[in-house]
């Protein structure tokens, strides 16, 4: 069972507007989460992350927000681009994982121009 | 610029056949690890080290096993390769501790026919 999950495989939002991801986890211990964007023919690369003793994070046109009594987090990012095209998948995990990270199963997002 | 770097792009084997996936960092990481990468999935991880000669399992080990004999290189194997490891696969590095970020290579698309 998937303890991270991303239920929209693909978005698709237009030019200067706001793109929503969403992640949902089950396992309470959970964190810290972070947000991770992969361009075709590329290897992931970090974006932003939240500890769970915050409920926002924000950097540059891109923030996260996490509901911990929903399990929920977000990534929003304002405005967006057709640069920002990629899969972002979020990733969770708990101080005593060691170095285990849980992934969602991740969300294409189309920023048409 | 940090680096992980893994040998090939695209391979191509044939069921049964031995694999072995060499991945290459030069930031003097301690830790490595081998996720794969399947569609809706996400990325599972198969294996991780925190020093040399040291591993552990990660949520998928089955049918992989891992070697570290130097601190820079991390490799994958596959014993016996089979069609259901036909897959992208991600290596990974980091420092210290969960909150420090992973540093991903390009992925290697194996192909197991």
């Amino acid at each position: 069972d998937q303890q991270v999950k991303q239920n929209s495989p693909s978005l698709s939002v237009q030019e200067g507007r706001i793109s929503i991801l969403n992640c949902d986890y089950t396992n309470s211990m959970f964190d810290y989460f972070l947000w991770y964007k992969k361009y075709p023919a590329e290897g992931p690369t970090f974006l932003i992350s939240i500890s769970s003793i915050k409920d926002k994070n924000e950097d540059g046109r891109f923030t996260v927000f996490l509901n911990k009594s929903a399990k929920h987090l977000s990534l929003h990012i304002v405005p967006s681009q057709p640069g920002d095209s990629a899969v972002y998948f979020c990733a969770a995990t708990f101080n005593n994982a060691g170095n285990m990270l849980t992934f969602g199963g991740g969300t294409r997002l189309m920023v048409k121009p | 610029d940090v680096k992980v770097t893994q040998s090939s792009r695209y391979l191509v084997k044939r069921t049964g056949e031995k694999v072995f996936l060499e991945c290459v960092q030069d930031m003097d990481h301690e830790n490595m690890f081998w996720y794969r990468q399947d569609p809706g999935l996400g990325l599972r991880l198969i294996y991780f080290s925190y020093d040399v000669k040291m591993k552990e399992k990660g949520d998928i080990p089955e049918g992989y096993s891992v070697s570290r004999e130097k601190k820079e290189r991390f490799s994958l194997i596959l014993e016996s390769a089979s069609t259901n490891q036909t897959s992208m696969y991600l290596c990974a590095s980091r420092m210290g501790g969960p909150e420090e970020k992973l540093f991903f290579g390009s992925g290697t698309q194996l192909s197991v026919l």
